[in-house]
C-alpha cells in the first residue's frame, strides 16, 4: 500500500454539486494537510490537523469543509464551488513534534474541475 | 509579507549540470526543503538544509546560507527522467511550509 493514497484522481463536477475528496496514510504519521495546487502558483496550505485537531484555516472559503476522523484519515467536503475552484488539490502527511526534518508526503491528488 | 522565488522555467541538455535557485524571505526559519514534483504527480522529499552550507545525496546536491536567505538545488549528470518541476519550501517560526511556485527544468537531448 503506498504512503498517501486519495480518491477519486479526478472529478468533474457542476457549481450546484456536493462532493468529497477522500485521503488516507497509511504512515502511522501525526498530521495531515490540504493544499491547493494551481498552475503557475505556489502551493496553498489550506488546512493542517494535528493529532485529529484542527489547527490551521488559512481563510478558506466555507464552501471547502474539511473532516478528519482519525489520525490515518482525511476528507475535503465541497459544496457550491466556483470555477476559480478548479485545481489539483493535494493531501500531505508528516510526524511532527519531533526535531527531526519532518518531511511531508503527499498523494497523488485530485484533479478538480467545476464547470 | 512571506515570499519564496524561483525561476519559473529552466532548459538543460542531458548529461549537463544544472543549479536552481531559491531565495527566501519568511518570518523566522526552521529549514529548507527541496522536493520534485513530476508532471501530473506528487511532490517527493528530495532534500533537507538547517544548517549553512552543502549536503550531497548523490547526484542531487543542496546548498543553504541563511544569512543571504538563499539556496540552491544542483543536479549532476542530469537525465531525461529529471524533467519535473522542482520545489523550493521554507518552514517558518510557526512551523509552517511556505512554498515556492516551483521550477519546470527542461531537458534536452
Amino acid at each position: 500500500e503506498t504512503g498517501v493514497t486519495q480518491t477519486p484522481r479526478h472529478l468533474v463536477m457542476g457549481m450546484t454539486n456536493k462532493k468529497s475528496l477522500k485521503c488516507e496514510q497509511h504512515l502511522g504519521h501525526n498530521a495531515m494537510y490540504w493544499y491547493k495546487q494551481s498552475a503557475k502558483k505556489p502551493l496553498e496550505l489550506m488546512f493542517v490537523y494535528n493529532f485529529k485537531e484542527q489547527t490551521e484555516n488559512n481563510s478558506v472559503p466555507s464552501r471547502f469543509s474539511p473532516e478528519c476522523p482519525n489520525s490515518s484519515h482525511l476528507f475535503l467536503h465541497l459544496h457550491t464551488l466556483q470555477p476559480e475552484d478548479s485545481a489539483l488539490y493535494l493531501c500531505a502527511s508528516s510526524q511532527d513534534g519531533g526535531g527531526a526534518h519532518n518531511e511531508q508526503f503527499f498523494g497523488p491528488g485530485t484533479r478538480l474541475t467545476v464547470l | 509579507g512571506q515570499n519564496i522565488d524561483q525561476p519559473t522555467e529552466m532548459t538543460a541538455t542531458e548529461g549537463a549540470i544544472v543549479q536552481i535557485n531559491c531565495t527566501y524571505q519568511t518570518s523566522g526559519f526552521n529549514g529548507l526543503f527541496w522536493y520534485q514534483q513530476h508532471a501530473g504527480e506528487a511532490p517527493t522529499f528530495l532534500s533537507y538544509n538547517v544548517l549553512d552550507g552543502l549536503e550531497e545525496k548523490g547526484r542531487f546536491s543542496s546548498f543553504l546560507s541563511r544569512s543571504k536567505g538563499y539556496s540552491y538545488l544542483l543536479l549532476k549528470e542530469l537525465q531525461m527522467k529529471d524533467s519535473a518541476s522542482y520545489l523550493c519550501a521554507v518552514r517558518d517560526s510557526n512551523y509552517q511550509l511556505i512554498w515556492g511556485a516551483g521550477t519546470k527544468l527542461i531537458i534536452k537531448p
